[in-house]
């Protein structure tokens, strides 16, 4: 079955221990990226990959890394979470490099909670 | 600097009746598009998009309205049915005319559709 995959899928930590959240596609997409979703804020792009060893912020980059070692993996590192940093995460992929104009494929969501 | 202003916030609609939700962008360089669809405890899904050379697209009981002149486009739901209660996201993006490519999307704040029997 064709999916992005999101691990944890809910997870509460404290301020400052390092998290990672895992992403993985099996649909051989070249396109990545997070985003965050808050109440009233809606979606915000944090990083995204348009391939192996390529990335760029987003809108929302503060706090967070990324790396893009292999195609169907895209971590997201939060190597001193804050409590500002609450939020729901989507993983997303994209059949091409130019991910914003063609359909995107989003996880499930990672719900974090940083006290 | 909010770049795609969607309103209502939240939209309350009989079963049979159309739903009407509205998005208006400031960037003149958008050239794509589209809508997703959300449900509770899911992760957004795309439900149908546009280019700026249309003013409207139907698929099904959904149409986009697309007003370029105005820097304004809708989704029209037709018939709205409870299943149809989720959250939609308008989204935005550039490129697309140019081939420039384009690696961000985009999105409005959402509007929470309740469907009613």
């Amino acid at each position: 079955e064709a999916q992005v995959t999101q691990n944890p899928r809910y997870l509460i930590t404290v301020t400052g221990k390092k998290l990672t959240v895992t992403c993985s596609q099996n649909m051989n997409h070249e396109y990545m990226s997070w985003y965050r979703q808050d109440p009233g804020l809606g979606l915000r792009q944090i990083y995204y990959s348009m391939n192996v060893e390529v990335t760029d912020k987003g809108d929302v980059p503060e706090g967070y890394k990324v790396s893009r070692k292999e195609k169907r993996n895209f971590p997201l590192i939060l190597e001193s979470p804050s409590p500002n940093q609450t939020s729901l995460y989507f993983c997303a992929s994209s059949l091409s490099w130019q991910g914003a104009l063609y359909e995107q494929y989003f996880g499930p969501g990672t719900r974090l909670t940083v006290t | 600097q909010q770049q795609v202003k969607q309103s209502p916030q939240s939209l309350i609609v009989q079963k049979g009746g159309i739903s009407i939700i509205n998005c208006a962008y400031e960037n003149t360089a958008f050239d794509y598009f589209p809508w997703y669809q959300q449900f509770p405890g899911k992760g957004p899904a795309l439900l149908i998009a546009i280019r700026p050379d249309v003013s409207e697209k139907k698929e099904g009981r959904f149409t986009i309205s697309f007003n370029k002149s105005a820097k304004q486009f809708s989704l029209h739901i037709m018939d709205s049915q409870p299943g149809d209660s989720a959250t939609y996201f308008c989204a935005a993006s550039k490129g697309l005319v140019s081939g420039a490519g384009s690696y961000q999307l985009t999105f409005g704040k959402g509007t929470k559709l309740s469907v009613i029997p």
